[in-house]
């Protein structure tokens, strides 16, 4: 079973404009969450993460929402850059530390 | 600061054949875990050590095993290679929930 879901393959979208990423879970288990950027051929880089005592978390340009009665977490860029072009995975942790991945989002920027 | 370095990049064998990855965590980390990833799939979880203990394994076969060392390096390693286990294997440092991934290996199973 899938225990944590990227519904969507793919998203574009315009430099400048925001990007929203989702995410869902179905383990209440989980109490952290971590967004990872990843480029061919690389490793995934770390984002951002939140506790799932918060249900928001900023750095920079990048905002993490946690709705835990929804079972459902967001990444929000803002503005995008064609930089931040990349497969985003989102992972969700339990008290054991072992990551389970979504199947990631492929996000264009177009200029 | 060096990150998560992994040896060797990329790597082919033959179905039958055995292979051993290492990882160098980031210096102050204890914890390693290994990450198996196939295209266009996220990362599946394999193994996580932490101070040379095993802490968990994922749903993988008895083909793969690992160990830490007492310089928290890891190897990961596979016997009776499969077509199936062609995949890019990443392994990751942490020293609490953030996990941070090196550049992986590439491994291909002719």
């Amino acid at each position: 079973d899938q225990q944590v879901k990227q519904n969507s393959p793919s998203l574009s979208v315009q430099e400048g404009r925001i990007s929203i990423l989702n995410c869902d879970y179905t383990n209440s288990m989980f109490d952290y969450f971590l967004w990872y950027k990843k480029y061919p051929a690389e490793g995934p880089t770390f984002l951002i993460s939140i506790s799932s005592i918060k249900d928001k978390n900023e750095d920079g340009r990048f905002t993490v929402f946690l709705n835990k009665s929804a079972k459902h977490l967001s990444l929000h860029i803002v503005p995008s850059q064609p930089g931040d072009s990349a497969v985003y995975f989102c992972a969700a942790s339990d008290y054991r530390g072992k990551l389970i991945f979504g199947q990631g989002t492929e996000l264009s920027v177009k200029p | 600061d060096a990150g998560v370095t992994q040896s060797p990049t990329h790597l082919i064998k033959t179905r039958g054949q055995h292979v051993t990855l290492r990882c160098s965590p980031i210096s102050g980390h204890k914890s390693v875990s290994w990450y198996q990833q196939v295209l266009g799939q996220g990362p599946q979880f394999i193994f996580q050590y932490y101070e040379k203990e095993e802490r968990g394994r994922g749903n993988f076969p008895d083909r793969f095993s690992a160990r830490q060392f007492p310089n928290y390096s890891s190897e990961l390693n596979v016997n009776a290679l499969l077509l199936g286990d062609s995949a890019l294997y990443l392994c990751a440092s942490s020293p609490d929930y953030e996990q941070f991934f090196g550049p992986g290996t590439r491994l291909t199973v002719l």
